[in-house]
């Protein structure tokens, strides 16, 4: 069974960095893209950014001077980080699978998520 | 202000069929396949349909999808209590590269 499981400090102050970490279990990490969406306090879903088979990445044009993502096959994890951080940066932050062959948006496996306030 | 237009709300009674639509563009709906998720409260997004109208196993065939052109529509028949949630679509947008979700509807059974 497919688990993923995110981690990371729930508070965050301005104009730092947010790191979050994706465990996952039952899946290679080698074998999908995976990718990080986040969802501010209720508000609608917004894609940041997917990894790729062979490491390379794909962010979302908003984001992308402050976003990283990357991952570690042998420790199945999948990382994220986001600089300079603002308010508008607090929301729960997903780590998900996409469960088509190529990217298309169907995500089949979620983590719980973790959410992330930005605040001094 | 997502590019994928989901009306807020929807409701409807037990029993009742009800329909969320998800309308776009030909970067996005009109060129690539779309996908719906669940969210019950306080949980993470679950796959509904995927590639305009295949239901994940486990997935009730209460839940159908349809696409044409630029839109898109989810049916939910023989409505039930548990089915109220925050329903989104997604979908790859070619102007992105990458995807895009609806602002999501909230369904309450009434």
């Amino acid at each position: 069974q497919v688990q993923l499981q995110e981690s990371g400090p729930g508070l965050v102050k301005p104009s730092e960095t947010l790191s979050l970490t994706c465990t996952v279990s039952g899946a290679s990490i080698s074998s999908y893209y995976w990718s990080w969406i986040r969802q501010p306090p209720g508000k609608g879903l917004e894609w940041i950014g997917y990894i790729y088979y062979d490491g390379s990445t794909n962010y979302n044009p908003s984001l992308r001077s402050r976003v990283t993502i990357s991952k570690d096959s042998s420790k199945r994890q999948v990382s994220l980080k986001l600089t300079s951080v603002t308010a508008a940066d607090t929301a729960v932050y997903y780590c998900a699978r996409e469960g088509a062959e190529d990217e298309s948006g169907y995500f089949d496996y979620w983590g719980q998520g973790s959410l992330v306030t930005v605040s001094s | 202000q997502s590019v994928l237009t989901q009306p807020p709300s929807a409701s409807g009674t037990p029993g009742q069929r009800v329909t969320i639509s998800c309308s776009g563009s030909s970067s996005n709906i009109g060129t690539n396949t779309v996908n719906w998720y669940q969210q019950l409260p306080g949980t993470a997004p679950k796959v509904l349909i995927y590639n305009n109208n295949e239901r994940p196993s486990g997935v009730p065939d209460r839940f159908s999808g349809s696409k044409s052109g630029t839109s898109a529509s989810l049916a939910i028949s023989g409505l039930q209590s548990e089915d109220e949630a925050d329903y989104h679509c997604a979908v790859w947008d070619d102007s992105l590269n990458g995807p895009e979700f609806g602002g999501g509807t909230k369904l309450t059974v009434l």
